[in-house]
């Protein structure tokens, strides 16, 4: 079974530049996470999709981040304009709840370096 | 690769001895947990997980402690090798699942050979 694939691994930009960041979950997981790890820190939720719909955004800075998962699918975190404290590994997991339990699995992640 | 976290605490053990991984959680309402291994460049890997009503569960070298009446967690790991080498986080869900993760701060585990 593959994993969930990102891409790219990395991006370098310059602060108020714009970004964007593809994920595509493992084969039938409805439930889709992009998170926000920065260096030293454990991953931190940034939006929740079910399908194609948002659960859960509010930790999402949406003045300029945003998100979406038009097919129910694949789905890509935009940030624009950077800012420099958004220098991070952006981690995206996807799940498929089996009963009692609900693992999520997670990609490699991008590491995002503002300049 | 750049280190997953330059200033978490660190557990330095022995190749072939055990190790002791704990956390405390935030949320006496959390009723699923997770622990995950992060290897330097790599996403969080899945490694145990336990619901609230048990507190105790095994894997394959690996055994999740948890206490609801202090809110803590351990990650037991038997006759510990240099591959375990990594950070580990535990993290917590409420709604058996359903919900997001909330993840601990991570403790580095090094292995001497």
């Amino acid at each position: 079974e593959a994993g969930v694939a990102q891409s790219p691994r990395y991006k370098i930009i310059e602060k108020r530049q714009s970004v964007a960041f593809w994920c595509n979950p493992i084969s039938g997981h409805a439930t889709l996470y992009w998170y926000q790890q920065i260096l030293g820190q454990g991953p931190k939720l940034l939006i929740q999709f079910q399908n194609n719909g948002v659960v859960d955004d509010s930790q999402l800075p949406k003045d300029r981040f945003s998100a979406e998962r038009l097919k129910g699918v694949d789905s890509t975190l935009k940030i624009q304009p950077a800012k420099l404290e958004d220098s991070a590994v952006y981690l995206c997991a996807s799940s498929s709840p089996d009963g009692a339990k609900n693992i999520q699995y997670f990609g490699a992640g991008t590491r995002l370096s503002v300049l | 690769g750049e280190s997953v976290g330059l200033h978490l605490p660190t557990l330095s053990v022995q190749e072939g001895d055990n190790s002791i991984i704990n956390c405390a959680y935030s949320n006496s309402a959390s009723d699923y947990f997770i622990w995950y291994k992060q290897e330097s460049g790599k996403g969080p890997q899945f490694i145990i997980d336990i619901r609230s009503n048990m507190d105790k569960r095994q894997g394959q070298r690996v055994t999740v402690l948890l206490n609801k009446t202090v809110k803590h967690l351990s990650l037991q790991i038997a006759a510990t090798q240099p591959g375990d080498s990594a950070v580990y986080f535990c993290a917590e869900n409420m709604d058996t699942g359903r919900r997001a993760l909330t993840f601990g701060s991570g403790t580095r585990l090094q292995v001497q050979p």
